[in-house]
């Protein structure tokens, strides 16, 4: 079974511009949840979506958003880029049951590095 | 509200020692524990978890039992190995949320 992966592994940008990153989670999971890791800082919940629609949001700005797709991958863009979004930007995934979804452990890909100059 | 407490790292411990790392939480309702690992260059790994009170998770020689009584999922091993040397999440999720603790950092001397 292949995991949840992230694209891209890297990503450079200055700033004022845009990122977009990508999340494919494991088949079969329909709920995605996208985190930022600063360095050295745990883990910051940003956004969860579930059966394409956002379910709830982290304490981030508008210009943090995304969407999940019908085949239930997700982007994650972040427009007006500043030197403090430079983080390791988490996707995880789970399968979403039914009153059982919060024992769902989440499965994690490697994450995207975005270094902003 | 709803938050997650775990001890500050880093921790250094030699090979063979006892480890414990703890971790409280405060939330409403009955939330599933869980404990992640976050091996260099890695994304996070499902380490353990417990879905209600008095469960006890393991894996890899890791433990954790879910206390209600002291809103508490401690984790602990017998004997630590150099390749145990990670920073480990511990986490609750409910319904509609899931938090992380903010991660200790473990190194294991030889």
């Amino acid at each position: 079974e292949a995991g949840v992966t992230q694209s891209p592994t890297h990503l450079i940008k200055t700033r004022g511009q845009q990122a977009t990153l990508r999340c494919s989670p494991i088949s079969g999971h329909t709920s995605v949840y996208w985190y930022q890791q600063a360095l050295g800082l745990g883990l910051q919940f940003l956004l969860w979506y579930d059966e394409g629609e956002e379910r709830n949001r982290g304490n981030f700005p508008p210009r943090f958003s995304g969407r999940q797709f019908p085949n239930y991958s997700s982007e994650l863009n972040v427009n007006a880029l500043e030197l403090e979004d430079s983080a390791l930007y988490l996707c995880a995934s789970t399968l979403r049951g039914h009153r059982a979804y919060s024992n769902q452990p989440q499965h994690f890909g490697d994450g995207t590095r975005l270094s902003i100059l | 509200g709803d938050s997650v407490t775990q001890m500050e790292g880093p921790v250094t411990l030699s090979e063979e020692a006892f480890l414990t790392i703890n971790c409280t939480y405060t939330a409403t309702g009955y939330p599933s524990l869980f404990w992640y690992v976050q091996y260099p260059g890695e994304g996070l790994q499902l380490l353990l978890k417990a879905t209600k009170a008095d469960d006890k998770g393991s894996n890899k020689g890791f433990e954790a039992t879910y206390r209600k009584e002291t809103t508490s999922f401690h984790l602990e091993k017998g004997s630590v190995q150099v390749s145990d040397s990670a920073v480990y999440f511990c986490a609750y999720s409910s319904a509609s949320k899931i938090i992380f603790g903010s991660g200790t950092r473990l190194s294991i001397r030889p």
